[in-house]
């Protein structure tokens, strides 16, 4: 079993759509969060951190993470052409032994986006 | 200007040839990173520096070699690679080596002919 499962799409929606983006990860040990987009040709850029359970929003963005089901999601509201792009969950936490790990995040595969005028 | 910049952009390669990929950070972070990016794979951790220190080496082949002179350089080198080696190569980093966020560049596109 994969430590992040991300399903890979691609998910195509309209404009203006609120798109919903998940991942779900088997590693209890993982507290810290994140979501970056990829554009083509481009590097993966921060979108947003999280720590632990709860939500966060930022704009028309919101993370979740559900840590009890092991289940984060990405929300955007109000879907633009512009946010066409490869959306990759990343995690991290302490390792297995107990100890500080080194900045080691698990990507999900990533999740192809198409948003259409 | 990124954070983070790499070069070259794009390297097309032979097997039998050596060249080296270079990352530079303006961010003043302490920790730098290797990742690669293979179509329909999720991203993999190579190397990890910390204060110039290497503190992760992922299972990488000796092909790959990395180093980092200062806090704010990163290189690869490479030798004698295959064509399985052909990838987007991501240059990454972060304030400290623990759970910090990362800070991509935008990559060197990778050949071996």
């Amino acid at each position: 079993q994969k430590e992040v499962e991300q399903d890979p799409g691609p998910l195509s929606v309209p404009e203006g759509a609120i798109v919903s983006l998940n991942c779900t990860y088997s590693n209890s040990a993982f507290q810290y969060f994140m979501w970056y987009r990829q554009y083509s040709r481009k590097g993966p850029e921060l979108l947003m951190y999280t720590y632990s359970s709860g939500n966060k929003e930022d704009g028309r963005f919101t993370a979740q993470v559900d840590k009890s089901s092991k289940y984060i999601s990405l929300f955007i509201r109000d879907s633009q052409p512009s946010d066409s792009a490869t959306y990759l969950c990343a995690m991290s936490g302490t390792s297995r032994d107990g100890g500080t790990s080194y900045g080691k995040l698990t990507f999900g595969q990533g999740t192809i986006l198409t948003v259409h005028p | 200007e990124t954070g983070v910049t790499q070069t070259p952009r794009h390297l097309v390669m032979g097997m039998t040839n050596k060249k080296s990929l270079k990352c530079e950070q303006h961010l003043g972070h302490n920790a730098m990173y290797w990742y690669k990016q293979s179509a329909k794979k999720p991203l993999e951790l190579m190397f990890v520096y910390s204060l110039e220190e290497r503190v992760e080496n992922n299972s990488v082949p000796s092909r790959f070699s990395p180093e980092c002179p200062n806090s704010s350089h990163l290189f690869l080198h490479l030798h004698t690679l295959q064509p399985e080696d052909s990838a987007l190569y991501l240059c990454a980093s972060s304030q400290d080596h623990r759970n910090s966020p990362l800070h991509f560049g935008n990559g060197t596109r990778l050949t071996v002919t």
